[in-house]
């Protein structure tokens, strides 16, 4: 079963970094692991993924650990248009091609002024 | 510029009368998804599709079908709609690992 664990919410001041943990421990070892974020009143939106490696772009970066149980979405410096749900996301396997995307309640990123 | 265009956006209908929410994208992606999202459950997979003819069923697949005759068209049908089917439905496309666009969303009322 392809489950993620998120905080609910968290909070940051504008350009401070954020670090928002997810917990997938149940994770096979072929599964890439998936972040997303939804803006208000948006479809989601990619923001980075990894496999093993930390991974850079130009929005975020990806720490994942070294087990594979875990990972950290980096934002190195909040803006007001962060705020968002962010979804640490993996595939489902059980279904017939592994093709399923299990999305979870995700983190709500609240950025103050 | 790479889009994924649902239509329509918005849809109020009455239980029963069968619906059609289209779904195409401009990318070339093989793999092809409908989600819907209700408040405190997130977004969740209810069919996917690997390339054309090709489907097989998310997380909440009852109540709802899919076709993939064409590669940019992912149409999710609901042949007997109910109030339960009242969501936000986004449509998504990919290729491989990479990543995944959605649309802007239907948001769809069942009374």
């Amino acid at each position: 079963d392809a489950k993620t664990t998120q905080p609910n919410s968290m909070e940051s001041n504008e350009e401070e970094p954020v670090h928002l943990p997810c917990n997938h421990s149940t994770i096979s070892g072929t599964d890439y692991i998936h972040w997303y974020r939804q803006l208000p009143s948006q479809g989601p939106e990619y923001v980075i993924h990894g496999l093993t490696s930390n991974v850079n772009n130009r929005m975020a970066s990806l720490a994942i650990a070294e087990d594979r149980k875990s990972s950290t979405l980096i934002l190195h410096r909040a803006t007001l248009r962060d705020a968002a749900v962010y979804y640490c996301i993996l595939r489902d396997r059980r279904d017939n091609y592994g093709q399923n995307f299990v999305f979870g309640p995700g983190t709500r990123l609240s950025v103050l002024p | 510029e790479a889009q994924v265009t649902q239509n329509p956006r918005y849809l109020i209908t009455v239980t029963g009368k069968k619906l059609t929410v289209t779904c195409s994208q401009n990318m070339n992606h093989e793999y092809m998804s409908w989600y819907r999202q209700d408040p405190g459950l997130g977004l969740r997979q209810i069919y996917y599709s690997m390339n054309v003819e090709v489907t097989d069923k998310g997380d909440v697949p009852e109540g709802y079908k899919v076709s993939r005759k064409e590669k940019r068209n992912f149409p999710l049908i609901l042949e007997s709609p109910s109030p339960n089917q009242t969501s936000l439905y986004f449509c998504a496309s990919r290729r491989g690992e990479g990543i995944q666009y959605f649309g802007a969303g239907t948001r769809l009322s069942v009374l």
